[in-house]
């Protein structure tokens, strides 16, 4: 399978712990996006990367959050210090580097923080 | 913030009618694009319309856009229990972020 992949599918964590989820991007793609997704609601934009620059941050993702896209290819969504607000799905998606082109989205990593 | 504002928030039709969604958005676009989730699944992208195209089609689907009004609606015909999903309409900007609403909710009952 081809597609964007999400590692772990599902998270569940303590308050005031750590998470990391990984996202595989459709290989060749150059821009990656990450996505949270509460209930009800439609995705809401956390930040972008154009290869392994990151272009843009919604400020929703406060400084407990973080990504990287080290070489372009996979990119790594960190949590610090997890609160019960953080709990939702993540999504992740990629696209080439082309105006208009469709974004392709993995499965997600649900986090429940507790 | 999420710009685009689908209309209804959910929707209930018998198996073989039309589903007809709206959807609203606020600033200019480079796109709109209409996306389907089933419940706990990830979100698959059904068509996309430039903002200088008024209407597309895609089997079963018929997507219209009027950027006069800020407006686009999702028809999709002949309805399959297999539709029962969320749909969300996405709005790309000048800086190639995707917006989005929060969703119609269909049930389709057999």
């Amino acid at each position: 399978d081809t597609g964007v992949s999400q590692n772990p599918r599902h998270k569940i964590t303590k308050r005031g712990q750590n998470v990391t989820f990984r996202c595989d991007p459709i290989s060749e793609h150059n821009r990656l996006y990450w996505y949270r997704q509460t209930l009800g609601q439609g995705p809401e934009f956390l930040t972008y990367f154009q290869n392994e620059a990151q272009l843009e941050k919604s400020r929703l993702l406060s400084d407990r959050f973080s990504a990287e896209r080290p070489k372009g290819s996979f990119s790594t969504l960190e949590i610090q210090r997890t609160e019960q607000g953080d709990s939702a799905m993540y999504l992740c998606a990629s696209s080439w580097d082309r105006v208009s082109d469709t974004q392709y989205f993995g499965p997600g990593t649900r986090l429940t923080v507790l | 913030s999420q710009q685009g504002e689908e209309d209804p928030q959910a929707l209930s039709i018998q198996e073989g009618e039309n589903a007809t969604m709206n959807c609203s958005y606020k600033t200019s676009i480079n796109n709109l694009q209409w996306y389907r989730q089933n419940s706990g699944r990830g979100l698959v992208h059904l068509i996309l319309i430039r903002s200088n195209e008024r209407e597309k089609h895609s089997g079963r689907l018929r997507v219209t856009l009027d950027t006069s009004k800020k407006s686009s609606s999702l028809l999709i015909t002949a309805s399959r229990a297999a539709d029962t999903a969320s749909y969300f309409c996405a709005t790309e900007d000048s800086n190639y972020q995707l917006i989005w609403g929060a969703g119609t909710k269909l049930i389709i009952k057999p």
